[in-house]
């Protein structure tokens, strides 16, 4: 089955620094890859996405960029602000399969 | 989106007593899915409830223990057997629109 893993676990940025989290996947046939955001006590919320046959799109200070050949595929956040503190889950989907990342905490200090 | 009502949003329960959570969709859906997410951890996959068939289990979960109901395209019932404090977690429903994956709010359980 598809193996998703994530980089890093935790992640400290000074207000308006970029942020990056990378994560790879095993299963060259999943096809689409979605990034969620929960704030603490909250669930999950879809924050940007990218299929297969693309290799980045962007959605304001968020980009997503993915290289299938080395199966892996990177969240991008620019000017990061206080309230894009949060936990990231990277996943990787294939037939209404998808398969989460471990997590990254984002902590973005004002 | 996909509108998911959850409940109950939290319990603590005795150990060795069961729990029934409750997932309601504002539409109809062909599968639903159940998540435990342990503190600080990642969302891990229980199980995938289909209307009209038995629920497809993870590796490491078994229907005696997390038996799940589905009795119609918008609902579905997970329920945590003979609780043991190991089983404390947050525990979410999810469902799928197009490929977009849409989330209950959770019910965090405490086995005390």
């Amino acid at each position: 089955g598809e193996n998703v893993e994530q980089h890093p676990s935790t992640l400290s940025v000074q207000e308006g620094d970029s942020a990056v989290i990378k994560c790879t996947y095993s299963d060259s046939a999943s096809n689409y890859f979605p990034w969620y955001k929960q704030e603490l006590g909250k669930r999950p919320q879809l924050i940007i996405d990218i299929r297969s046959n693309v290799g980045e799109k962007k959605d304001q200070r968020i980009a997503v960029t993915l290289n299938k050949t080395a199966k892996h595929f990177s969240l991008h956040i620019t000017e990061t602000q206080p309230e894009d503190s949060a936990v990231y889950f990277c996943a990787a989907s294939m037939m209404n399969d998808m398969r989460f990342g471990a997590g990254t905490r984002l902590t973005v200090k004002p | 989106s996909a509108v998911i009502s959850q409940k109950p949003s939290r319990d603590i329960c005795q150990r060795g007593t069961s729990l029934t959570i409750q997932c309601q969709v504002d539409s109809q859906v062909t599968m639903m899915f159940w998540y435990r997410q342990q503190p600080g951890q990642s969302l891990t996959l229980i199980a995938t409830a289909n209307q009209g068939s038995e629920a497809t289990y993870e590796s490491g979960f078994v229907i005696d223990k997390f038996p799940i109901s589905r009795p119609n395209l918008t609902f579905s019932t997970l329920t945590v057997s003979n609780m043991s404090p190991e089983d404390s977690s947050i525990y979410l429903c999810s469902v799928d629109r197009g490929t977009e994956a849409f989330f209950g709010q959770g019910t965090r359980l405490t086995v005390v």
